[in-house]
């Protein structure tokens, strides 16, 4: 089944204590994208990447890291997170972006900061 | 800069119909529609490439003003199922190929 996967799906963490969502893709596709969902402000691309070790910051990468070594994972790193992170997070991918191909998110990761 | 969804919210019986509108500052490329239901990951729509173009999908469709830099969702005899958050998602001319950017959301909830 083709689909896009995160984990862990619910994490609670403290100030300053660095985590990774993983997100892996069976679809063969080149492009993936982390986005984070906050009330009122829709989503919110933090970094997108075109390929393997390609990656470009979206509208709110500060805090976040990625990496793109392999073409289906694309982990997101919050080195030293902050109770501002706190937030829902998705992760997709497509064929490429825009164009007549649509976006596969994941089922979410929600992520509170104390 | 996230392109500009309207209304923010609204409330529908089941059979009527609605307009969403997406609005954007900036030179279009494609407009992406989603939706999300509650506790969901957004799910694909439709997609509208070029200006002036309409797509449709069952009783759910969407046009592309180019000129404009807008796009509308129409949603027609809505049912229970079509309860969820809709958002657009812009990909625009100078960022082709690189970004959707997506709006706030428009919040639909059908009763009975």
């Amino acid at each position: 089944e083709a689909q896009v996967t995160q984990n862990p799906r619910y994490l609670i963490t403290v100030t300053g204590k660095k985590l990774t969502v993983t997100c892996s893709q069976n679809m063969n596709h080149e492009y993936m994208s982390w986005y984070r969902q906050d009330p009122g402000l829709g989503l919110r691309q933090i970094y997108y990447s075109m390929n393997v070790e390609v990656t470009d910051k979206g509208d709110v990468p500060e805090g976040y890291k990625v990496s793109r070594k392999e073409k289906r994972n694309f982990p997101l790193i919050l080195e030293s997170p902050s109770p501002n992170q706190t937030s829902l997070y998705f992760c997709a991918s497509s064929l490429y972006v825009g164009g007549q191909e649509t976006q596969y998110f994941g089922p979410g990761t929600r992520l509170l900061v104390l | 800069q996230q392109p500009v969804q309207s209304p923010q919210a609204v409330i529908l019986r089941e059979g009527e119909d609605a307009v969403i509108n997406c609005s954007s500052s900036k030179a279009l490329y494609s407009v992406h529609w989603y939706r999300q239901k509650h506790g969901e990951a957004p799910v694909f729509l439709m997609i509208l490439l070029k200006g002036g173009e309409q797509k449709g999908h069952e009783k759910i469709s969407a046009s592309f003003n180019e000129k404009k830099q807008q796009s509308s969702l129409y949603l027609t005899a809505s049912q229970l199922s079509y309860s969820g958050t809709y958002f657009c998602g812009t990909e625009d001319k100078q960022n082709a190929g690189n970004m959707l950017t997506f709006g706030g959301g428009t919040r639909l909830m059908v009763k009975p």
